[in-house]
């Protein structure tokens, strides 16, 4: 599975997008990037995936470069329930796809 | 549906004890996960289960054991405690392999002195 790049931290005032990078310059045509976040001491929470197309759910978008090398996650209106940790993950879909979470990125949401 | 849980909460382990982490899902999922966490540091896969009577190693599975009797309940077993196992557990179940949406428990943060 691809190894993932992301900023150690980051600051987003409430209300604004948050737009967090990530980079999988290695990443294989057939691996899925996902995203997931952690809260403060709670179990992680799946929130987005895309191969090749953005997507966007209820939660975030998810913008994917066209050479597949780098993604961003981007919460459009942050609140300061969104301060977390922020794992970015590249993931070959198969038999007990297994998630490999680095370091992420934690975002604070500040007045 | 209450998802994943986890018990115990929270554990103090002597050196050499031995206990069991317990993790129940109720969604019918085949796949099931276990995952320690270390201060500051991402999640590390110990063991996983693609159904009843299926399990494999993780990338840390030394000093764990686990069983997958039904498709509802993956306890994991530390023998002979150690203080390297201090660590936050975290349990998780996806409906496949293939959707890798992972569903996670709320943790059980072990101490072990």
């Amino acid at each position: 599975d691809a190894k993932t790049t992301q900023p150690t931290s980051m600051d987003c005032a409430e209300g604004r997008a948050a737009n967090l990078p990530c980079n999988h310059s290695t990443i294989s045509g057939n691996e899925y990037v996902y995203w997931y976040r952690q809260i403060h001491s709670q179990g992680p929470q799946y929130i987005i995936h895309g191969l090749k197309n953005n997507e966007t759910n209820e939660m975030a978008s998810l913008i994917i470069t066209e050479d597949r090398k780098s993604s961003t996650l981007i919460l459009p209106h942050a609140t300061l329930r969104d301060t977390a940790v922020y794992y970015c993950i590249g993931l070959r879909t198969g038999t007990a796809s297994k998630l490999t979470f680095g370091t992420g990125t934690r975002l604070q949401v500040t007045l | 549906n209450a998802g994943v849980t986890q018990t115990p909460k929270f554990r103090i382990l002597k050196i050499g004890q031995s206990m069991t982490l317990q993790c129940t899902q109720d969604m019918n999922h085949n796949y099931m996960y276990w995952y320690r966490q270390d201060p500051g540091m991402g999640l590390k896969l110990i063991y996983y289960s693609v159904g009843a009577g299926i399990t494999d190693k993780g990338e840390v599975p030394n000093g764990y054991n686990v069983s997958r009797s039904t498709t509802e309940d993956f306890p994991l077993r530390l023998e002979l405690a150690a203080p390297s196992q201090t660590s936050v557990y975290f349990c998780a179940s996806s409906e496949s392999g293939t959707v890798n949406e992972q569903f996670f428990g709320p943790g059980t943060r072990l101490t072990v002195l």
